[in-house]
């Protein structure tokens, strides 16, 4: 079983859709979650780190279930802009090893 | 947020050489940088962590001898890709984390801008 697993997509939704993406992580004892973006040919970009309560960023909200090992974001309205490769993060492991562990990334492209 | 750049940007070069790619954080001290490689429609792979003064940690089945990784101060850390062969053209980021303050969240891994190496 892959450390973290999404569903690579892609996800093809009109402007206005509410879209949702999961990611399975394997370890249960991992330490932080992360939602990050990344464009075509650029680097990631940090979107959201994820928190046990669950947090919103305006259109996004990100959901953390410890018990069944995944994290979710949502994107509500969506906007052109949006089309991206998300990639969710996990770090296993406190302390000095700070170590990221990547998933393959859901490709959203949004559509006009 | 924090700015890392990444030199060159793109590299195109002969089999058999050595290619050296530098990052650096501009306006933070980073004790801790990050080597990543990407192939085409693939995630992030980290290749190596390295810390400021001491000798790079390597991933599994990461050649520590093809890839030398130096940090020999808070604000730079190099990749040299010896020998490139053409499986080695790929984009390589670099991502730096800071000293904990305040200003960044300690977790956050800062990105450099990657750079697009062709091995011909």
């Amino acid at each position: 079983r892959k450390e973290v697993e999404q569903d690579p997509g892609p996800f093809n939704v009109p402007e206005g859709a509410t879209v949702a993406f999961n990611c399975t992580y394997s370890n249960s004892a991992s330490q932080s979650f992360f939602w990050y973006r990344q464009d075509c040919r650029k680097e990631p970009k940090l979107l959201m780190s994820v928190y046990s309560s669950g947090n919103e960023d305006g259109r996004f909200t990100a959901q953390l279930n410890r018990a069944s090992q995944y994290i979710s974001l949502l994107i509500r309205d969506s906007k052109l802009s949006d089309s991206a490769t998300y990639l969710c993060v996990v770090k296993p492991y406190a302390g000095n090893n700070r170590k990221l562990i990547w998933g393959l990334g859901t490709s959203l492209a949004v559509n006009p | 947020g924090a700015v890392v750049s990444q030199h060159p940007s793109w590299v195109i070069c002969k089999s058999g050489t050595s290619v050296k790619i530098e990052c650096r954080s501009l306006d933070f001290q980073a004790t801790t940088m990050f080597w990543y490689r990407q192939f085409p429609k693939q995630s992030l792979m980290l290749m190596a962590t390295s810390n400021e003064g001491s000798k790079a940690t390597y991933e599994q089945g990461v050649e520590k001898d093809k890839f030398l990784i130096n940090h020999a101060s808070l604000t730079l850390s190099t990749l040299t890709v010896t020998s490139a062969h053409p499986e080695d053209s790929s984009f390589y980021i670099c991502s730096a984390r800071g000293v904990a303050s305040g200003a960044l969240d300690y977790n956050e891994q800062f990105f450099g801008p990657g750079t697009r190496l062709t091995v011909l």
